[in-house]
């Protein structure tokens, strides 16, 4: 069956450093992949798209690898600052499937 | 603009009753999902509109759920007699079209909290 892995440890880190999330898939050939932000008690906010044969895709601080080869994504959240402290999520697919989210926390 | 919202924000009932969440979508948007969340989790899918009909409803748990969504707008979920593992929060998502890749983000409500007790 298909299946999403994200780190479900939380990620700390200190204000100005880069956070970088992994986003691990098995049993799946998307044609794309995206990436969503979800803060407590709200619903999830599109972030980013990349498609199959993009490798790399940015968006202000924000930066998304994607290995099919792999079959891993990378997000990486470049001077990270305390307001980007929430849960991330990459889904797959047209119907999103999603992984479990990772939680950032940025420290001041 | 609006985006898209969810009512009630949260509902409360007992265990075998009948619940009905509402969902506006983003004028326009011809694609709306339902998802459900339980904590600590991704949102999980449980159908999808293109329109008026149910293109996939391959989610939905049993035949407890059904969601209609009868001009193409507002869309509802059912949920005949609930049960406490219903409990989760249920997440609306509206796009402008399902076919389209470059227009496949999803815009989420704050969702509905349903607790069955």
């Amino acid at each position: 069956s298909q299946k999403i892995e994200q780190n479900s440890e939380a990620l700390n880190i200190q204000e100005g450093k880069t956070a970088t999330l992994t986003c691990n898939y098995t049993n799946y050939s998307p044609a794309y992949l995206q990436w969503y932000r979800q803060d407590p008690g709200r619903g999830p906010v599109f972030l980013l798209l990349i498609r199959e044969n993009e490798k790399e895709k940015r968006k202000e601080r924000l930066k998304v690898t994607f290995d099919t080869t792999l079959k891993q994504s990378l997000f990486h959240i470049t001077a990270s600052q305390p307001a980007d402290s929430a849960t991330y999520l990459c889904a797959l697919g047209g119907k999103l499937q999603f992984g479990a989210g990772t939680q950032v926390v940025v420290t001041p | 603009g609006a985006g898209v919202s969810q009512t009630p924000s949260n509902k409360v009932t007992e265990k075998g009753k009948y619940v009905e969440l509402r969902c506006d979508p983003i004028s326009g948007h011809t694609a709306l999902y339902w998802y459900r969340q339980s904590l600590g989790q991704g949102p999980e899918f449980l159908i999808y509109f293109q329109g008026t009909g149910a293109a996939d409803d391959s989610g939905l748990p049993n035949d407890r759920f059904f969601a209609v969504r009868p001009e193409g707008s507002v869309s509802t979920l059912k949920i005949q007699r609930t049960e406490r593992g219903d409990s989760a929060v249920y997440l609306c998502a509206s796009s402008p079209d399902f076919t389209l890749a470059e227009y496949n983000e999803q815009f989420f409500g704050p969702g509905t909290r349903l607790t069955v007790l």
